[in-house]
């Protein structure tokens, strides 16, 4: 069966402390996996797409890696205003349903 | 605005009802997805749409659930007489085409009494 699997499942850091959030993933035939930020009260806003081992994405902050088997989304120097829930979901095989992870809720305490 | 919208943000109605559930898409979207998202959890799937066509219904619950998008664009999620357990937010996404990241909606809360 495919999983998605996110960890921690809560994280608190200080302001300015990097760390990385991981999203792991058993599926057959990876076609992509996306990263989302979800606020309270709101809808997954999207971050980035990776669709292959190897690639790295950019945004700020943020970098989104991918491998084989899992996928990190590393946050560099945060600020409080990162705080948010960050969901990763995969696409695979023949279909397009997205398979999303439980999440990891990100404090970033000032 | 230009985003995914739904309505009503938030329903309450009493057990054994019917609901209706509407998503307005992104302009030009022509993909568009059903999610149920429990407190806590990811979002989950339900069905999806590439056009008016309903390409994949697997993930909708019972046949209390159905969806359709007659025309390609807005599309409604309906549940009949509905259960205290159907409880929970519903979210809508579209997408350019298959594949394409998913642009989300900011839900309908769905209370059963």
């Amino acid at each position: 069966e495919d999983q998605v699997t996110q960890s921690p499942e809560a994280l608190r850091l200080q302001e300015g402390e990097s760390s990385s959030l991981n999203c792991s993933y058993t599926v057959s035939g990876l076609r992509g996996l996306f990263w989302y930020r979800q606020d309270p009260g709101k809808g997954p806003e999207f971050l980035f797409t990776l669709y292959s081992a190897g690639e790295e994405k950019e945004k700020e902050r943020l970098k989104a890696t991918l491998t084989k088997k899992e996928s990190f989304l590393h946050i560099t120097a945060p600020k409080p205003e990162d705080s948010a829930t960050y969901l990763c979901a995969v696409q695979a095989g023949t279909g397009n349903q997205f398979y999303f992870g439980t999440g990891t809720s990100l404090t970033v305490i000032p | 605005g230009a985003g995914v919208s739904q309505s009503p943000r938030y329903k309450v109605t009493k057990r054994g009802q019917d609901v209706a559930l509407r998503c307005d898409p992104i302009s030009g979207h022509v993909s568009l997805y059903w999610y149920r998202q429990a407190l806590g959890q990811g979002p989950e799937f339900l069905t999806y749409f590439n056009y008016e066509a309903q390409q994949d219904k697997s993930g909708l619950p019972n046949d209390r659930f159905s969806a359709e998008r007659p025309e390609g664009s807005i599309s409604t999620l309906t549940i009949q007489r509905t259960e205290q357990r159907d409880s929970a937010m519903y979210r809508c996404a579209s997408s350019l085409g298959l594949g394409q990241p998913q642009h989300f909606g900011d839900g309908t809360r769905l209370s059963i009494l």
